[in-house]
């Protein structure tokens, strides 16, 4: 069975500083994909970035990276210079072996303050 | 459409009730999924969708659950029987090809509540 742990319900940042939101996965499978959203009050998840298993290169998109540990079995999402608009929801997914569908982590509430 | 349309975005409904819920994906999307999120929870898989068919139904929660998509676009999940517990946020997610790296696209979603 597949699963997402993250373990940090609640996040506090100031703006402009890094911030890592941790999340760990479990499978058996070698071949999966690991996601990353963003869900703001209004409740549309947002795709943010995506990590293949294969993938021997850490993600990024722009202000977003996926500190991806193959061996730990972690792909923290790492979000760079935050900003107000960045408080919200983050959940961790993944997709594995030949299943299409996501399993979601509990998700991180991360909140930027001044 | 440019993005994933749920409609109604809320419903209130009494225990017992049926009720349906309506999911409008990216037009091409032959993938279609529903997804379930509790409060405070993320979401959970009930079923998915390559073009008409149900390619995993394993989610679907009871066979108070059931959904369809019979043109291969628009999807219905219907809920029959409506219990306090099936109250929670319906998503659903279209992607252009299942596994897409480009990730799944969802909808802002339908808040059922049961009463």
């Amino acid at each position: 069975a597949q699963k997402i742990t993250q373990t940090q319900p609640g996040m506090f940042v100031q703006e402009k500083e890094a911030v890592t939101l941790d999340c760990t996965y479990d499978t058996s499978d070698q071949s999966y994909g690991l996601f990353w959203y963003k869900q703001p009050s209004s409740g549309e998840m947002i795709f943010l970035i995506y990590q293949g298993s294969y993938d021997e290169q850490n993600a990024t998109e722009g202000r977003y990276s996926l500190n991806f540990q193959k061996a730990r079995k972690s792909a923290n999402l790492v979000i760079s210079a935050s900003q107000l608009g960045d408080s919200a929801m983050y959940f961790c997914a993944m997709e594995s072996g030949t299943a299409s569908k996501l399993t979601f982590g509990t998700g991180t509430r991360l909140q930027v303050t001044l | 459409g440019a993005g994933v349309s749920q409609t109604p975005s809320n419903k209130v409904t009494e225990k017992g009730k049926y009720v349906e819920l309506r999911c409008d994906p990216i037009s091409g999307h032959t993938a279609l999924y529903w997804y379930r999120q509790s409060l405070g929870q993320g979401p959970e898989f009930l079923i998915y969708f390559q073009g008409t068919g149900a390619a995993d139904d394993s989610g679907l929660p009871n066979d108070r659950f059931f959904a369809v998509r019979p043109e291969g676009s628009v999807s219905t999940l219907k809920i029959q029987r409506t219990e306090r517990g099936d109250s929670a946020v319906y998503l659903c997610a279209s992607s252009l090809t299942p596994g897409s790296s480009y990730g799944y696209t969802f909808g802002s979603g339908t808040r059922l509540t049961v009463v």
